[in-house]
C-alpha cells in the first residue's frame, strides 16, 4: 500500500545533540513537508519541498534543517540550535505543489529532550 | 495574508448528541481550497472533506456534514448523533491555488464523546 512512513516513533534526545527524522513516501508525491506540533498551536510549516534537490523555509524553519535528494525522502534535523525541539512531528506529501488537493500525512514522530 | 481561526478549543458531548465545529477563514485569493482534517490519538491526520472556493454546495457523508459560506467566510464541520469514535483533534485547513504555499491549519478543536 502507498503511503508516507515516518520513523522512529518516539525519539529522545539529549542537550546539544542533532537528531534527524525520517520521512519515506511511496505515492510518487512532488512535494512533501514537515510540521511541528505543539499542544494548543495546531501545526506549524517547519520547510517543505517542492521538487527533488530544492526547499523552502516555513514559519518556524530557525533550528531546523533538511535535504531533498531522492523524490521519495525527505529528513529533518532537528539541531542543537533549536532550543526548545520537544514536540510532535509531522510528514506530509501532495501530489500538487500548491496542495489543493490536500496532503497525506504520516503517523508523526514524539521527540523528547531528556 | 491567509490566516483560519477554530475558535472552540475543546468541546464535550455525551454521545448522540449534535456537535459543530467551527472554522473562519481569512484569504484574499479568490480560488481557494478547505479541508477537515481528524486526528485520533494515534497522531495520523485523516482526510474528511475538501471544497474548493466555487462549490458553496454544502455537503453530507453519513453523520458528517459540512456547510461552507463564502459570505461569512466559515467552512463548519457537523458531526450527528456523535459517538465515542468521534473523540479526535479536528483541524480546519486552507491553500490558495498557487505554487510555493503550504496549507495553513487552524489549532484545531478537540472534541470528546463520553458514553
Amino acid at each position: 500500500d502507498g503511503g508516507i512512513t515516518q520513523s522512529p516513533k518516539y525519539l529522545f534526545r539529549k542537550e546539544g545533540q542533532n537528531v534527524t527524522l525520517s520521512c519515506e513516501q511511496n505515492l510518487n508525491h512532488d512535494a512533501m513537508y514537515w510540521y511541528r506540533q505543539d499542544p494548543g498551536q495546531g501545526l506549524r510549516l517547519i520547510y517543505y519541498s517542492q521538487i527533488v534537490n530544492d526547499f523552502q523555509k516555513g514559519d518556524i524553519a530557525e533550528g531546523y534543517s533538511v535535504s531533498r535528494e531522492k523524490k521519495e525522502s525527505f529528513p529533518l534535523t532537528v539541531t542543537s540550535a533549536q532550543k526548545n525541539p520537544t514536540a510532535f512531528y509531522l510528514c506530509a506529501s501532495s501530489t500538487s505543489g500548491t496542495g489543493r488537493y490536500g496532503y497525506t500525512f504520516g503517523s508523526g514522530t514524539r521527540l523528547t529532550v531528556v | 495574508a491567509q490566516k483560519v481561526t477554530q475558535a472552540q478549543t475543546e468541546i464535550s458531548v455525551v454521545e448522540k448528541e449534535d456537535v459543530t465545529l467551527d472554522c473562519v477563514y481569512e484569504t484574499r485569493d479568490t480560488t481557494y481550497y478547505l479541508f477537515w482534517y481528524k486526528q485520533p490519538p494515534s497522531g495520523e491526520l485523516v482526510f474528511l472533506i475538501r471544497r474548493n472556493s466555487f462549490d458553496e454546495q454544502n455537503e453530507i457523508s453519513g453523520r458528517y456534514s459540512w456547510n461552507f459560506q463564502k459570505s461569512t467566510s466559515s467552512f463548519n464541520f457537523t458531526i450527528t448523533a456523535s459517538q465515542v469514535v468521534d473523540s479526535a483533534v479536528y483541524f480546519c485547513a486552507l491553500t490558495a491555488n498557487q505554487a510555493g504555499t503550504a496549507l495553513i491549519f487552524g489549532k484545531g478543536t478537540t472534541l470528546s464523546v463520553s458514553s
